[in-house]
C-alpha cells in the first residue's frame, strides 16, 4: 500500500531549537510539496520540488526555512532557528509529475507533523 | 498570480439535505485542474474528486458532484444526501500545469452534518 510517510509524527521543542522534518514520497511520485497548516492561514504551499528540483519556495520565511531533497525517496524540511509562530501542522504530499491517460494528478498526502515551539 | 478563495468558514447542513461548498478562483493558466479533498477530524487528507479545465462535463464521484462554471471562474463542491460522516473540513485546490504542477489551497469551509 503505497502512501507518503512523514516522521515525526509529533515534536514538542523550545523556541531557538533546530527542527527537521522528514518526508518519504510515494516511489515513483517525482513531485513533492510542503504545506503549514493552521487555523488562521489555513494550507499554506509552502515549496515544492520537481525531480528533486527546487521550485518554488517563495511561501518560505528564508531567514529561518530550508528544504531539500537530497535524493528521490527523502525530502525534509529544516527550521533553525524555531519560533513558537512556527507552530503548526506540516504536510508533505507527493504526485506524479506526468499524467497519463486517466490519472487526475491528485496529491497523495502524509499524516503531517504536528510542531510545538514552546 | 494564482488564487483559490472559499468564503464559507462553516455550513450547517442536515443529515440526508444536499450541500454546496463554494469555490472560486483566479488565474492567467490556460489550462489547470480544480480537487476537492476532505479532511476529517483525524487530520488525513482525503482526495474526493478532479475537474480538468477542458472538461466539458462536470465530475462525478458517488456523492459527489463538482459545478464548474468556467467563465464564471467557480468550482463548487455538491454533496448529496448528507451523512453524519461528511462533517469535516472541506479544501479546494487548483494545480497549475506550468511550473511543475503548482498545487495551491483555499482556506477551506468546514461541514457540520446534523442528526
Amino acid at each position: 500500500d503505497a502512501r507518503v510517510t512523514q516522521t515525526p509524527r509529533h515534536k514538542v521543542t523550545e523556541m531557538g531549537q533546530e527542527v527537521t522534518m522528514r518526508c518519504q514520497p510515494i516511489l515513483g511520485h517525482n513531485t513533492v510539496f510542503w504545506y503549514r497548516q493552521t487555523m488562521m492561514q489555513g494550507l499554506e504551499l509552502l515549496a515544492y520540488f520537481r525531480n528533486r528540483a527546487p521550485l518554488d519556495d517563495s511561501g518560505m520565511p528564508k531567514d529561518r526555512f530550508s528544504a531539500e531533497m537530497p535524493d528521490a525517496t527523502l525530502a525534509t524540511l529544516k527550521i533553525q532557528p524555531s519560533e513558537p509562530r512556527d507552530s503548526a501542522v506540516y504536510f508533505c504530499a507527493s504526485g506524479p509529475a506526468r499524467l497519463t491517460g486517466r490519472m487526475t494528478g491528485e496529491l497523495f498526502f502524509g499524516e503531517g507533523s504536528r510542531l510545538t515551539v514552546l | 498570480a494564482q488564487k483559490i478563495t472559499q468564503t464559507q468558514p462553516g455550513m450547517f447542513v442536515q443529515e440526508k439535505e444536499a450541500v454546496t461548498l463554494d469555490c472560486t478562483y483566479d488565474t492567467s493558466d490556460p489550462s489547470y485542474g480544480l480537487f476537492w479533498y476532505k479532511q476529517p477530524s483525524s487530520g488525513e487528507m482525503i482526495f474526493l474528486i478532479y475537474q480538468g479545465s477542458y472538461d466539458q462535463q462536470n465530475a462525478t464521484e458517488g456523492r459527489y458532484s463538482l459545478n464548474f462554471q468556467k467563465a464564471r471562474k467557480s468550482a463548487n463542491l455538491v454533496i448529496s444526501a448528507s451523512q453524519l460522516g461528511d462533517s469535516a473540513m472541506y479544501f479546494c485546490a487548483m494545480r497549475s500545469t506550468v511550473g511543475g504542477f503548482k498545487t495551491i489551497f483555499g482556506a477551506g469551509t468546514r461541514l457540520f452534518v446534523k442528526a
